[in-house]
């Protein structure tokens, strides 16, 4: 079942700017994760925040989760062309799979 | 350098016709998984293999069928009981069953189109 729900769906910006991508889900989590999928290849794992921490970084990645509103975002600073792809947050909670929203899907323009 | 594959690339059956998509991963993870992605849909679990042998039903199994006989092996079979077969089908792995602590290894898909 699809927990996750990103948004927007759709983010355009130019270089140099820096986009955020939200999440939102309906029950309680152990973990929330990231991953970017470019066109027509799999998905590629970002960041995993857990439920006891509230902000974690990457490199040019920030992620924030907060439970008790049960949303994450993902924000990307100075962003460039090549982080044109497909973002999507997903949550596990009991089980043994993740479940994936249907993503946020970026273009960065030159 | 360890991975996973996934063959075909793009894959065109005729209607009817059952089909076996490939997975194979040399990185050791006991636990493998089946996606589906669908244009606007994001990624539904088909199902997923916790260890050898052992294998459970996703949100999405019905048409489908899945063997875990080898560790490094995770064949999926689209049966012609599948009514939409026509997707985009992604394998994962993860280090173990849990996804607690271990992230999603994805391979880069099969594109399969059934006329």
């Amino acid at each position: 079942s699809q927990q996750g729900e990103e948004d927007p769906q759709a983010l355009s910006i130019q270089e140099g700017e820096n986009a955020t991508m939200n999440c939102s889900y309906k029950t309680s989590i152990n973990n929330l994760q990231w991953y970017r999928q470019n066109s027509g290849r799999g998905l590629v794992h970002l960041i995993l925040i857990r439920s006891n921490e509230r902000e974690k970084h990457s490199g040019r990645l920030r992620v924030t989760l907060d439970t008790s509103k049960k949303s994450s975002s993902l924000l990307i600073t100075a962003s460039r062309a090549a982080d044109t792809a497909s973002y999507f947050c997903a949550t596990e909670n009991s089980g043994y799979a993740l479940n994936f929203g249907k993503g946020t899907s970026l273009l960065v323009t030159p | 350098d360890g991975g996973i594959t996934q063959s075909p690339k793009y894959l065109f059956r005729k209607e009817g016709q059952n089909v076996t998509l490939s997975c194979e991963q040399n990185l050791n993870h006991d636990a493998m998984y089946w996606y589906r992605q669908d244009p606007g849909q994001g990624l539904r679990l088909i199902y997923y293999s916790q260890i050898v042998n052992d294998f459970q039903k996703g949100d999405i199994a019905e048409g489908y069928s899945v063997s875990r006989e080898k560790k490094e092996s995770f064949p999926l079979t689209v049966t012609s009981a599948q009514k939409n077969p026509t997707a985009f089908y992604l394998c994962a792995s993860s280090i173990s069953g849990s996804s607690y602590n271990s992230p999603l290894h994805f391979g880069n898909g099969t594109r399969l189109t059934v006329t």
